[in-house]
């Protein structure tokens, strides 16, 4: 069985300012990680994925996650955000092609 | 490429009525939709997967007869919330995935359902 633990459930964060929203999974078996967007009424929008190969994964609007086997973690960082950033951020990870996804985090942008 | 949408995108409705909700890919094939249900401010929590052309696998705790799934083309997939109570209110959203063992789930907008 995977579980996936965000360890902030709120990140207030000022535009231009640097973010970092963390997640910690568990599994018995190699997995493959996901990072997913969901803006007020909408549905989720993947930002990015870690399948293999490099550990640093780019995704789109600036988004790039870091997967960290030994600590068991994939970091989700953006160097300088907007107001448009603002909503609910999801961590998942899959096994068996079905997603766990984590409790959260809610960014919020300030001017 | 890869566009799923949700019909409706809202609906309230009667306790002890039925609603049905469509999921559809425009613009591929899927072989596997998921079907997902959101309380306020909480996570995603998978209800069950469906496969085209064959029954849907339920996740436990989630009642198949409450909450019944079609998926009789490669582009549609059904849940229908039969019988609703107002405790059934809550976000329902679809994922789609593509032929060929597709990693990659493509999430629907959502379907907020509000029972009376």
């Amino acid at each position: 069985a995977q579980s996936v633990t965000q360890l902030d459930s709120q990140v207030p964060v000022f535009e231009e300012a640097p973010v970092e929203l963390r997640c910690n999974y568990s599994s018995s078996v190699s997995v493959y990680l996901f990072w997913y967007v969901q803006y007020p009424n909408q549905g989720l929008q993947l930002l990015l994925k870690y399948l293999s190969g490099s550990t640093l994964v780019k995704g789109i609007n600036g988004f790039e996650a870091e997967f960290n086997k030994s600590q068991t973690s994939f970091h989700l960082r953006k160097p300088s955000v907007h107001i448009s950033d603002t909503a609910e951020y999801f961590c998942a990870v899959m096994n068996d092609y079905k997603l766990s996804f984590g409790a959260g985090t809610t960014v919020t942008v300030r001017a | 490429g890869a566009v799923v949408s949700q019909h409706p995108s809202w609906v309230i409705c009667k306790s002890g009525t039925s609603v049905k909700i469509e999921c559809r890919s425009l613009d591929f094939q899927a072989t596997t939709m998921f079907w997902y249900r959101q309380f306020p401010k909480q996570s995603l929590m998978l209800m069950a997967t469906s496969n085209e052309g064959s029954k849907a696998t339920y996740e436990q705790g989630v009642e198949k007869d409450k909450f019944l799934i079609n998926h009789a083309s490669l582009t549609l997939s059904t849940l229908t919330v039969t019988s609703a109570h107002p405790e059934d209110s809550s976000f329902y959203i679809c994922s789609a995935r593509g032929a060929g063992g597709s990693d990659t789930q493509y999430f629907g907008p959502g379907t907020r359902l509000t029972v009376l």
